[in-house]
């Protein structure tokens, strides 16, 4: 079984500092790990992967993630927080070693940057 | 989210009621999956196919019911037998090539 934490529902930041979004990871075989964001009443967006090579992943919008194996997480990193960041953010997990595709999702992070 | 569209954005049901959610894409993904999202749970898989003529169950698969008859099209039927369908359904496609799921805009369907 596979499975995601976002310990925090919510994340509060001031614009122009940095923001980080927690997520930890749990999977037999090796992860692949995702994060995505969502606005209001949309979809999701794809920010960024990590399957293999470079623990650091740099994705879309100026965001980057660190895959961390000892401790199993990929936590969400911008150097400097937008208005416009304030979503909801997903991370999420799947097998690499199974033929099952589909992902399985945190409950979600709530990012707040207040002007 | 472009390729992948989905019909209605907002649908009401009444209660007893079969409804289908349309999801199509032009991407030529052959994978494609269906979520739902319930506020504060995330998604939970209800039915994936990962090609035409086969697919899954999922996590949460009571109630739904689905088809792949065509490579582009995968709708989600919504039975009766649901006892709590409001929520927000979401259908994916993976590409083969790049192992990256991309969502449709969703459709939001509320039980009258």
């Amino acid at each position: 079984a596979q499975s995601v934490a976002q310990p925090e529902d919510q994340v509060n930041v001031a614009e122009g500092n940095p923001l980080t979004v927690k997520c930890t990871y749990s999977v037999s075989g090796n992860p692949y790990l995702f994060w995505y964001v969502q606005y209001p009443n949309r979809g999701l967006q794809f920010l960024l992967k990590y399957i293999t090579g470079d623990n650091l992943v740099k994705g879309s919008y100026g965001f980057e993630a660190e895959f961390n194996k000892s401790q199993t997480s990929f936590h969400l990193k911008k150097p400097s927080a937008l208005v416009s960041d304030s979503a909801l953010y997903f991370c999420a997990v799947r097998d690499g070693g199974t033929g099952r595709r589909a992902l399985t999702f945190g409950s979600g992070t709530r990012l707040q940057v207040q002007p | 989210d472009g390729g992948i569209t989905q019909s209605p954005k907002y649908l009401f049901r009444k209660e007893g009621q079969n409804v289908t959610l349309s999801c199509e894409q032009n991407l030529n993904h052959d994978a494609m999956y269906w979520y739902r999202q319930d506020p504060g749970q995330g998604l939970r898989l209800i039915y994936y196919s990962q090609i035409v003529n086969d697919f899954q169950k999922g996590d949460i698969a009571e109630g739904y019911s689905v088809s792949r008859e065509k490579k582009e099209s995968f709708p989600l039927t919504v039975t009766s037998a649901q006892k709590n369908p409001t929520a927000f359904y979401l259908c994916a496609t993976t590409s083969g090539s790049t192992d990256t799921q991309y969502f449709g805009p969703g459709t939001r369907l509320t039980v009258l």
